[in-house]
């Protein structure tokens, strides 16, 4: 069984430039996190999907990240426009259900903002 | 104070040595998660826990729910265990809070 497949591994961007990551779950998995990781922090979360609906995005900040998981499936995070503080390891997730249940991540994408 | 600490913040060993790292949580909990993170920055979940102990190979991981504390072993510690090792509380409210994590060196 394939896991979580996270793309680009690794992105070096400008400040004030867009960066999108993508983020294939393991299939059937319904729920679908997006976390950041600052250096020597453990991560936070962004945005929880169940299914195609965000079900807590109350950490993202929404001036310049958006996401998306339109079809239920694969999710897309943006930053638009990137700036020095987005330098982080952005983590997919994804798990068969809630209420307590195991969460497989992926490996991460990581940002460098310059 | 952070809902979830863990200590040590940072451990050299010795191979073969074996390792205790500790979570302590104030939150009301479902469950609790050990998970490695590799330097290339993928977490791999090592165990999910939420009464008792668990036990994967020279891994062994232990709670007890009235004091609110976990704890992760290694045992005959190896080289390649050096990692950082992440505690995260399966809060009540279905979001999982992590700790900052544990880094691990390992040397020959």
């Amino acid at each position: 069984e394939a896991g979580v497949v996270q793309s680009p591994r690794y992105k070096i961007i400008e400040k004030k430039q867009p960066v999108a990551f993508w983020c294939n779950p393991i299939s059937g998995h319904n729920t679908l996190y997006w976390y950041r990781q600052n250096l020597g922090q453990g991560p936070e979360l962004l945005i929880r999907y169940e299914n195609e609906e965000a079900v807590d995005d109350s950490q993202l900040p929404k001036d310049r990240f958006s996401a998306e998981r339109l079809k239920g499936v694969d999710s897309t995070l943006k930053i638009q426009p990137a700036e020095l503080g987005d330098s982080a390891v952005y983590l997919c997730a994804s798990s068969p259900g809630t209420g307590g249940r195991e969460q497989y991540f992926g490996p991460g994408t990581r940002l460098t903002v310059t | 104070k952070n809902e979830v600490e863990q200590s040590p913040q940072n451990l050299t060993a010795q191979e073969g040595e074996f390792i205790t790292i500790n979570c302590s949580y104030s939150v009301g909990i479902s469950a609790l998660h050990w998970l490695q993170q590799h330097p290339g920055g993928g977490i791999v979940s090592l165990f999910m826990l939420s009464s008792g102990k668990k036990k994967h190979g020279r891994l062994i991981a232990t709670i007890n729910i009235q004091e609110k504390h976990s704890s992760l072993h290694i045992t005959a510690s190896h080289p390649r265990d050096s990692a950082v090792y992440i505690c995260a509380a399966h809060h009540n409210t279905d979001k999982l809070i992590f700790g900052t994590g544990t880094r691990l060196q390992v040397f020959p």
